[in-house]
């Protein structure tokens, strides 16, 4: 089974408008972490934000926020006034303690529109 | 600066012919993982060293080879590369738990 699943390969926003990226995660591990990466077109990969699984605030960094529901095993990331900038590759992570595996999802394609 | 290097950057070979993509890290991180990046497929682990002299297989590990014999370096071989491997690498290291940096990428492709 998929660790990590992205179900929407491109998405599209307006500029200034807020986005949410989808991503749910499979694992029978108590204790892991959710990271989201940003990959821009010149093709760095960039960290952009992290939820531990036993932190109860979801994780916000400037624009950035993980919505994190653990009970439906989700880590939805929001990017909230859209910048011509976002337009990127964005991928969720999770890292299991046990094993100390990282697994990526598929990836969804951002643009947004001026 | 901190940073992960990783070379070559690109790198065009033929079929059989081994070769090494060097990584190295100058934050004193234990943590030292390889990825490939497919299209469609995302990235995908292909071996990870929690530390100096331990490394594990990730998802894809046929046909690669790693060694950790420095905390600083961790270098990828292809012993006998085959164009299935045609693909994107990305080299990461990290403090166990926090976030991967991530090196710039290196371009393979195997005729």
């Amino acid at each position: 089974a998929q660790k990590i699943t992205q179900t929407q390969p491109g998405m599209f926003v307006q500029e200034k408008e807020a986005v949410t990226l989808d991503c749910t995660y499979d694992t029978s591990d108590q204790s892991y972490g959710l990271f989201w990466y940003k990959q821009p077109s010149s093709g760095e990969m960039i960290f952009l934000i992290y939820q531990g699984s036993y932190d109860e605030q979801n994780a916000t960094e400037g624009r950035y926020s993980l919505n994190f529901q653990k009970a439906r095993k989700s880590a939805n990331l929001v990017i909230s006034a859209s910048q011509l900038g976002d337009s990127a590759m964005y991928f969720c992570a999770m890292r299991e303690v046990t094993g100390n595996q990282f697994y990526f999802g598929t990836g969804t394609s951002l643009t947004v529109i001026p | 600066e901190a940073q992960v290097t990783q070379n070559p950057r690109y790198l065009i070979t033929v079929t059989g012919k081994k070769l090494t993509v060097t990584c190295s890290q100058n934050m004193n991180h234990e943590y030292m993982s390889w990825y490939r990046q497919d299209p469609g497929l995302g990235l995908r682990q292909i071996y990870y060293s929690m530390n100096v002299e331990v490394t594990d297989k990730g998802d894809v590990p046929e046909g690669y080879k790693v060694s950790r014999k420095e905390k600083r370096n961790f270098p990828l071989i292809l012993e006998s590369p085959s164009p299935n491997q045609t693909s994107l690498y990305f080299c990461a290291s990290s403090t166990p738990g926090y976030e991967q940096y991530f090196g710039p990428g290196t371009r393979l492709t195997v005729t």
